[in-house]
């Protein structure tokens, strides 16, 4: 069964600076997201993105984060300047267009540590 | 703005014990409804969803649930939990227009053999 891969698993940055999350969705799907949890905290959506522009995105989602789909596989999550409050899992999800309900399937994540 | 309630954070439960999770959503509109579940050290996966139609909604591993609209609701049960249900469980809620899903805060399952 097609799963959503993400790496790496588990990233350390030190606060200032950047980092790429990387995520590999479903080949056929569409639409693309990144949601992270911070520990003891509830799932938050961050972006989704649709035809290589964003279609929609939260509050968290300032101009410190950016997102791209540098190739016909890859989507990933930037992190300009990491701030201690970025540390969280991140999860990235992609969704098939043609389907109505349009379920979306979540990766393992990437667990941030910022010192 | 939506936002997804559940009350119980914790529930420890023997097997073969009946199990009913509380999920409720505040939003004025039309909503589609799922239940998330994530195994220890695994991702999330869908157990089942409410998108239109019958309101008792059908997922996998006996799993169901049932949207009350006038409650705002949509509870999960199962009849008899086994040991491998142990797991964190998330209701999440999109609304007309988004692809958003806004998440309650889970309630983690702990079966006992």
């Amino acid at each position: 069964e097609p799963e959503v891969t993400q790496t790496p698993s588990h990233q350390v940055t030190q606060m200032g600076q950047e980092v790429i999350l990387r995520c590999v969705p479903i080949s056929n799907h569409l639409y693309f997201y990144w949601y992270r949890q911070i520990l003891g905290q509830k799932v938050e959506f961050l972006v989704s993105f649709y035809n290589n522009e964003i279609s929609e995105k939260s509050e968290i989602f300032d101009d410190q984060f950016s997102v791209e789909r540098p190739d016909g596989s890859n989507f990933t999550l930037k992190i300009r300047s990491t701030k201690l409050e970025d540390s969280a899992m991140y999860f990235c999800a992609s969704s098939d267009e043609a389907v109505l309900t349009h379920e979306q399937y979540f990766g393992p994540g990437t667990r941030l540590t910022v010192t | 703005a939506q936002s997804v309630s559940q009350h119980n954070h914790h529930v420890i439960l023997s097997e073969a014990a009946s199990l009913e999770l509380g999920c409720n959503y505040s939003y004025g509109g039309t909503v589609n409804l799922f239940w998330y579940v994530q195994y220890p050290g695994q991702h999330l996966q869908l157990l089942l969803k409410y998108f239109s139609g019958d309101p008792l909604v059908k997922g996998i591993k006996g799993f169901e649930a049932e949207f009350i609209k006038s409650k705002f609701s949509f509870n999960l049960r199962k009849p008899s939990v086994q040991w491998s249900d142990t797991a964190e469980y998330f209701c999440a809620v999109t609304t007309t227009g988004r692809r958003a899903l806004t998440f309650g805060s889970g309630t983690r399952l702990q079966v006992q053999p």
